[in-house]
């Protein structure tokens, strides 16, 4: 079964300081996709990124960046010069592709609190 | 754009009573989704549905009916509640049921059983 950990559920950091989330991941399938949302204050979803297993490149964009390497089952995302509207409670999520209903197994969440 | 709209927004429920949660989305996806959210544990999937007429359960369906007679709408029926389905729930969809597109959430409902 696909299980996703979120081991910090809660970090606090001072505006401008960088902060990486982590997410560790299980999974027996060889293909397989991992997504981060954003859940800000207002309580909606927003959709930050995909990656599929067999592409292990990092991303960066703006101020974000996630680092996927299979060899640990983890793909954290980092925030740089955080900012106050960073704050938001954040989730990673992963898909299997052979599962009919297109699962998403989430972790528990980050909340990250980015203090002015 | 709407997206995905969700109905009503909060509501407090007396235990045994039943009750439907509605969601509408506007963007012609095919698969559509309905997540519980409690503290702790992230999202779980309640039911989905791929395509207009099917449906299937996800992790945690016990207590729970959905039905999808259209593409647009994809209601949550809970038949006699229990103080346990006090949660937030979030209807999603996405353009087709595989584990590659990415879902869109509504606003959620937030539901409280006493």
């Amino acid at each position: 079964a696909q299980k996703v950990t979120q081991a910090q559920t809660e970090i606090s950091v001072v505006e401008k300081e960088d902060v990486t989330l982590d997410c560790v991941y299980e999974t027996r399938d060889t293909t397989y996709y991992l997504f981060w949302y954003k859940q800000p204050p207002s309580g909606e979803l927003v959709f930050l990124i995909r990656r599929n297993s067999f592409d292990e490149q990092n991303e960066i964009s703006g101020r974000y960046s996630w680092n996927f390497q299979k060899s640990t089952s983890s793909f954290n995302f980092t925030i740089t010069a955080s900012q106050v509207v960073d704050s938001a409670v954040y989730f990673c999520a992963l898909s299997e592709a052979e599962d009919a209903g297109n699962m998403l197994t989430f972790g528990g969440g980050t909340r990250l609190m980015v203090k002015p | 754009t709407a997206g995905i709209t969700q109905a009503p927004t909060s509501q407090i429920l007396a235990a045994g009573r039943s009750m439907t949660l509605r969601c509408t989305q506007d963007m012609r996806h095919n698969a559509m989704y309905w997540y519980r959210q409690d503290l702790g544990l992230g999202l779980r999937l309640i039911h989905y549905s791929n395509t207009a007429g099917t449906t299937g359960k996800g992790e945690v369906p016990d207590g729970y009916s959905v039905s999808r007679a259209n593409t647009d709408d994809f209601p949550l029926t809970l038949a006699s509640a229990v103080p346990s389905q006090t949660s937030v729930y979030f209807c999603a969809s996405s353009f087709t049921g595989t584990g590659y597109d990415e879902q869109y959430f509504g606003p959620g409902t937030r539901l409280t059983v006493t």
